[in-house]
């Protein structure tokens, strides 16, 4: 079957990182990638990975390992405004994306 | 318009009812999409459109239609609501199908089915 994993709720300190796992079984995997959606707000385009490695975009980094299926996101200097859930989603065969349930972030001062 | 768009907002719908959700992109994109959001669940796929024309099932169509006469315009209807179609649903599109191509979300629309 299809599956993503990724944990419910996380807290972190403001300044500080997080790393936020997830974990996928696809079938035909075609890429994964990370979406930021604030409360009542539309899920927004953060990161894509489809070969193994570590890729850097600012503050937030994200991560593949194909073999272990296998993904995390990296949120470095972390501010207020990253208080947001961070939906994991992984591409299939027919590149139709799989979502994970999301991770809510809360950050404290 | 700049980027996607979704009407209504919001609606409190009577069980039974038709519904039409409308979603309307200005990018140009050939792909579009139509999930629901529950609490506690990822994002579901209920149908897509790889291009103006064509429509495809995803993973929860029951109860649910589309259609893409164009390639700015992509209606989401109900024929006949149900309650467990109260949801938040979210029109979506990207360049393509495929690939690393990101989807662009609309803002939602919050359906209340009593």
């Amino acid at each position: 079957g299809q599956n993503i994993d990724q944990p419910t709720e996380m807290t972190a300190t403001e300044g500080a990182i997080v790393q936020i796992n997830c974990t996928y079984q696809t079938s035909g995997f075609n890429g994964l990638f990370w979406y930021q959606q604030h409360a009542g707000e539309a899920p927004t385009f953060l990161s894509y990975n489809v070969l193994d490695g570590l890729e850097e975009k600012g503050r937030f980094s994200s991560f593949l390992s194909r073999s272990k299926g296998y993904s995390y996101l990296l949120l470095k200097e972390l501010q207020m405004k990253d208080s947001a859930s961070y939906l994991c989603a992984s591409s299939d065969s027919n590149y139709q994306l799989i979502w994970g349930a999301g991770t809510k972030l809360i950050i404290k001062p | 318009i700049a980027g996607i768009t979704q009407a209504p907002t919001s609606q409190i719908l009577a069980a039974g009812r038709r519904m039409t959700l409308r979603c309307t992109q200005d990018m140009r994109h050939n792909a579009m999409y139509w999930y629901r959001q529950d609490l506690g669940l990822g994002l579901r796929l209920i149908h897509y459109s790889n291009t103006a024309g064509t429509t495809g099932k995803g993973e929860v169509p029951d109860g649910y239609s589309v259609s893409r006469a164009n390639t700015d315009d992509f209606p989401l209807t109900l024929a006949s609501a149900v309650p467990s179609q109260t949801s938040v649903y979210f029109c979506a599109s990207s360049s393509n199908l495929g690939g690393g191509n990101e989807q662009f979300f609309g803002p939602g629309t919050r359906l209340t089915v009593l």
